[in-house]
């Protein structure tokens, strides 16, 4: 899967949209891009995901560039509860004999939303 | 909807015991969950891929006799840390696969925190 890079850290003010950017340079055709998050102590928690179109769910927006090489979660009204880890991933829809696409998580984005 | 359940949510052992946590997926069916571990202020790390009715397939590095995966049915699959000592104290996480194909989700649990002294 290819590897991607995230800023260690990030700080957004409550209301505020949150633009979290993630680099998969490598990514290769047929590769997904997936967000989690996990909040302190809590196991991750789905975000989003998309391959190369625009993606916009109920919690977040994904934006991914025309090349593929790299994509922004945008949290639109960020609140307190927004701050945790943000994991962005890049994988295989399926790996193939028992890996089934397996999520590698790097060391994500801390994003701290301030009052 | 796709909630997936571990207990339980935190665990303090003895040296030298064995203890089962359990993982389920509480409204839908799994074929395929993955059990990961955390370590304090570091990522997860993927252990094992446990797979219904078969073997699970154990990451480089991570002893299957030590840690005894059981999916015996969609719901429901176990950990089992067998002769525990302090340094396999941590935050023990599974999840579960929806969907198939080429578009799905992975869905986590709560967590586990083991603490062995």
């Amino acid at each position: 899967d290819a590897k991607t890079t995230q800023p260690p850290s990030m700080d957004c003010a409550e209301g505020r949209a949150a633009n979290l950017p993630c680099n998969h340079s490598t990514i290769s055709g047929n590769e997904y891009v997936y967000w989690y998050r996990q909040i302190h102590s809590q196991g991750p928690q789905y975000i989003i995901h998309g391959l190369k179109n625009n993606e916009t769910n109920e919690m977040a927006s994904l934006i991914i560039t025309e090349d593929r090489k790299s994509s922004t979660l945008i949290l639109p009204h960020a609140t307190l509860r927004d701050t945790a880890v943000y994991y962005c991933i890049v994988r295989l829809p399926n790996a193939g004999g028992t890996s089934y696409g397996k999520l590698t998580f790097g060391q994500g984005t801390i994003l701290t939303v301030h009052p | 909807g796709a909630v997936v359940s571990q207990h339980p949510s935190w665990v303090i052992c003895k040296s030298g015991t064995s203890v089962k946590i359990e993982c389920r997926s509480l409204d839908f069916q799994a074929t395929t969950m993955f059990w990961y571990r955390q370590f304090p202020k570091q990522s997860l790390m993927l252990m094992a891929t446990s797979n219904e009715g078969s073997k699970a397939t154990y990451e480089q590095g991570v002893e299957k006799d030590k840690f005894l995966i059981n999916h015996a049915s969609l719901t429901l699959s176990t950990l089992t840390v067998t002769s525990a000592h302090p340094e396999d104290s941590s935050f023990y996480i599974c999840s579960a696969r929806v969907g198939r194909g080429f578009s799905y989700e992975q869905y986590f649990g709560p967590g586990t925190r083991l603490t062995v002294t």
